[in-house]
């Protein structure tokens, strides 16, 4: 089966300070990467999306990193806010068109 | 609205009763999934639909339970004489394309299971 995994259930960030959370996936044959944001009571809310053939790709104040030697991917949100503050999840497609997901990582913005 | 619409938002059942819900995805988005998530953790694959052909199914999915999508348009999960475990927030899904594509959620049915 598929194995995505994060490295930290959960990560506290001061308001301004950036962040940056950390997904391992397992499958070596995964060629597409989403990141998503999940507050409270909704469902997962797309933040951006990398392909195999790139190793960075950039949002508004969110950056996605993918190191295909080590299977690692991370999400950097610059500047944080406390509107960031929510669980944030990796998802993996490999062969198929079904999506794994990780566990998630709580992120909490201090004021 | 434009967005994924599920209905209703919270269903509460007895243990044995037959329960069934509605994913109306984005106009025009031909693929529709179905996920299960529990408490702390991640999304489950269930089950996704092309247009009106079911496509995939995960083993999670027992006999028990029973999606359709008629029209290619909105779709259905169906799940027989509940059990406890069946209690979870049911979330739908839609994409368009013929590739890989992100998937953009509904904010879910939960169901809770007496």
């Amino acid at each position: 089966g598929e194995s995505v995994g994060l490295h930290l259930p959960t990560l506290s960030v001061q308001e301004g300070d950036n962040s940056i959370i950390n997904c391992a996936y397992s499958n070596s044959a995964s060629d597409y990467f989403i990141w998503y944001k999940q507050e409270s009571g909704k469902g997962p809310q797309f933040i951006i999306d990398i392909r195999s053939n790139m190793d960075k790709r950039q949002g508004q104040r969110v950056t996605v990193l993918l190191n295909k030697t080590v299977k690692h991917l991370s999400l950097q949100i610059a500047a944080t806010q406390p509107g960031d503050s929510a669980v944030y999840f990796c998802a993996e497609a490999s062969t198929g068109n079904q999506f794994y997901f990780g566990t998630g990582t709580s992120l909490t913005v201090i004021p | 609205d434009t967005g994924v619409s599920q209905d209703p938002r919270h269903k509460i059942t007895k243990r044995g009763q037959n329960v069934t819900f509605r994913c109306d995805p984005i106009s025009e988005h031909n693929r529709l999934y179905w996920y299960r998530q529990t408490l702390g953790q991640g999304p489950e694959f269930l089950t996704y639909f092309q247009n009106e052909a079911q496509l995939e199914k995960s083993r999670l999915l027992s006999d028990r339970f029973s999606a359709e999508r008629p029209k290619g348009s909105f779709s259905t999960l169906e799940i027989q004489r509940t059990e406890q475990g069946d209690s979870a927030m049911y979330l739908c899904a839609s994409s368009w394309g013929s590739g890989k594509e992100k998937l953009f959620f509904g904010s879910g049915t939960q169901l809770s299971v007496l």
